[in-house]
C-alpha cells in the first residue's frame, strides 16, 4: 500500500525566505509525482508535475525534485510571499490493480508572514 | 492539456435530500475518472474508480449505495450523494486520466454542507 508522508505539516517564514518542503514515499514504483497548492476553501491548483523518468521540474520560483529509488521529493519556493501561503500537497500517481490510483500527501501549511 | 469542469463549486443542502455533482471532461474522452473527498483538515482520498459503461469500483470503506457514480458517457462522470447527512460534508473532487495517461487531471472540487 502507498503511503505518502510531507515534513512538516505546517512552517512559517518570514517573507523573502527560502524554504524546503519535504515528501516522502513508500513504494518507488511510480508513474509520476505532483505537487498541488490548496487554498482554504478552495480546489487544487497544480503547480508542478515530475514524470518517473525525470529529476526535476522548475516553474518561476519553485523547483521540485524526485528521487524514486529513497522514495522523496522536494520542493523548493525560492524568495517566498505571503501569497505563497497556503496549503501544499504532494500526490504520487501509481498502477494498482489494472488501474491509475493517486495517493496524496497529508499536506504542509505554509503561512509567510510579510 | 486537458481540462476538467466541476460543477456545482458549492453546495448547500438539507439533510436527507439527495446531491449530484458533475465532472466533465472538456477537451478528451476520458474512459476512466476518479472521485476523492477530503474532510476537514485531512488529505484527498480516493472513494471510487469510475469507469464508462460499466460498474465503478469503490475504495474500501466507501458505500456504493450511498455514493452512486454514473459514467454513462465518455465526457461525463456524475456522483450522487443520496440521503446527505451532515457527515456527508466534506471537499469532492474528480479527475481523468488524460490522453497521456500517467498524468490525472484534477476539477475545481465541490464542497458540500449538509444542514
Amino acid at each position: 500500500k502507498q503511503e505518502v508522508t510531507q515534513i512538516p505539516a505546517a512552517l512559517s517564514v518570514p517573507e523573502g525566505e527560502n524554504l524546503v518542503l519535504n515528501c516522502s514515499f513508500t513504494d518507488s514504483a511510480i508513474y509520476n509525482l505532483q505537487w498541488f497548492r490548496q487554498d482554504p476553501g478552495k480546489g487544487l491548483t497544480s503547480l508542478l508535475l515530475i514524470q518517473s523518468s525525470q529529476r526535476e521540474q522548475t516553474s518561476g520560483r519553485l523547483n521540485a525534485s524526485l528521487d524514486k529509488s529513497s522514495g522523496r521529493s522536494t520542493l523548493y519556493i525560492a524568495a517566498s510571499q505571503p501569497g505563497d501561503s497556503a496549503t501544499y500537497l504532494c500526490a504520487v500517481g501509481f498502477h494498482s490493480g489494472g488501474y491509475q490510483k493517486v495517493t496524496f500527501g497529508t499536506g504542509t501549511k505554509l503561512q509567510v508572514i510579510p | 492539456g486537458a481540462v476538467v469542469s466541476q460543477h456545482p463549486s458549492w453546495v448547500i443542502c438539507k439533510s436527507g435530500t439527495s446531491v449530484k455533482i458533475e465532472c466533465r471532461s472538456l477537451d478528451f474522452q476520458a474512459t476512466t475518472m476518479f472521485w476523492y473527498r477530503q474532510f476537514p483538515k485531512q488529505s484527498l482520498m480516493l472513494m471510487a474508480t469510475s469507469n464508462e459503461g460499466s460498474k465503478a469500483t469503490y475504495e474500501q470503506g466507501v458505500e456504493k449505495d450511498k455514493f452512486l457514480i454514473n459514467h454513462a458517457s465518455l465526457t461525463l462522470s456524475t456522483l450522487t450523494v443520496t440521503s446527505a447527512h451532515p457527515e456527508d460534508s466534506s471537499f469532492y473532487i474528480c479527475s481523468e486520466s488524460g490522453q497521456a495517461k500517467n498524468i490525472q487531471y484534477f476539477g475545481a472540487g465541490t464542497r458540500l454542507s449538509v444542514l
